[in-house]
């Protein structure tokens, strides 16, 4: 069964430094997406990207991130100048279709440690 | 501002009995609803999906109500088994128009066996 695939599955930073998080999404997908889980708290949506482009981000996806689709199948997220808060499992998934609007497909998650 | 609430609380249950978990709505006029299960340390995975015009859907075991009227979904397990132990995430589109997909804050089940 088709899936989506994150890695690394723990990245370890140092405060100040450049991570880039990296998803495969399923090969036939249209519409992914970027969200956050701090430790006990809710799953919260960053952004998603459709058409090559950012189609809607939230009040945390600030300058600080960056998304990018570099070829057919990679999508990743940048975050620079990382910060402790920063800290969170980062989940990407994706999408297939508008008749299917918005079901999405997770990745295992990537653990992000800042120290 | 756009609102999800889930009970917070955990629910605990008996295995065989019905769980039933609750997701009410404020400032939303949501086309249609989802509900994901979360297994600590995993992402969501995809449950079931209602349409505003459906007052019912089902699946297996699984059945979820939606009343637009209330701003109300209802989830339900029937049968339970201990292997349903897991957060479920109820999640609505932001009015924004775009993809953007706001989660509730989940309520976690445990079923006893």
């Amino acid at each position: 069964e088709p899936e989506v695939t994150q890695t690394p599955s723990h990245q370890v930073t140092q405060m100040g430094q450049e991570v880039i998080l990296r998803c495969v999404p399923i090969s036939n997908h249209l519409y992914f997406y970027w969200y956050r889980q701090i430790l006990g708290q809710k799953v919260e949506f960053l952004v998603s990207f459709y058409n090559n482009e950012i189609s809607e981000k939230s009040e945390i996806f600030d300058d600080q991130f960056s998304v990018e689709r570099p070829d057919g199948s990679n999508f990743t997220l940048k975050i620079r100048s990382t910060k402790l808060e920063d800290s969170a499992m980062y989940f990407c998934a994706s999408g297939s279709n508008i008749l299917a609007k918005n079901i999405q497909y997770f990745g295992a998650g990537t653990r992000l440690s800042v120290l | 501002s756009q609102k999800i609430e889930q009970n917070s609380e955990a629910l605990n249950i008996q295995e065989g009995k019905t769980a039933t978990l609750t997701c009410n709505y404020t400032n939303y006029s949501p086309a249609y609803l989802q509900w994901y299960r979360q297994d600590p340390g995993r992402g969501p995975v995809f449950l079931l999906l209602i349409r505003e015009n459906e007052k019912e859907k089902r699946k297996e075991r699984l059945k979820v109500t939606f009343d637009t009227t209330l701003k109300q979904s209802l989830f339900h397990i029937t049968a339970s088994q201990p292997a349903d132990s897991a957060t479920y995430l109820c999640a609505l589109d932001s009015d924004t128009g775009g993809f953007k997909t706001i989660f509730g804050a989940g309520t976690r089940l445990f079923v006893k066996a």
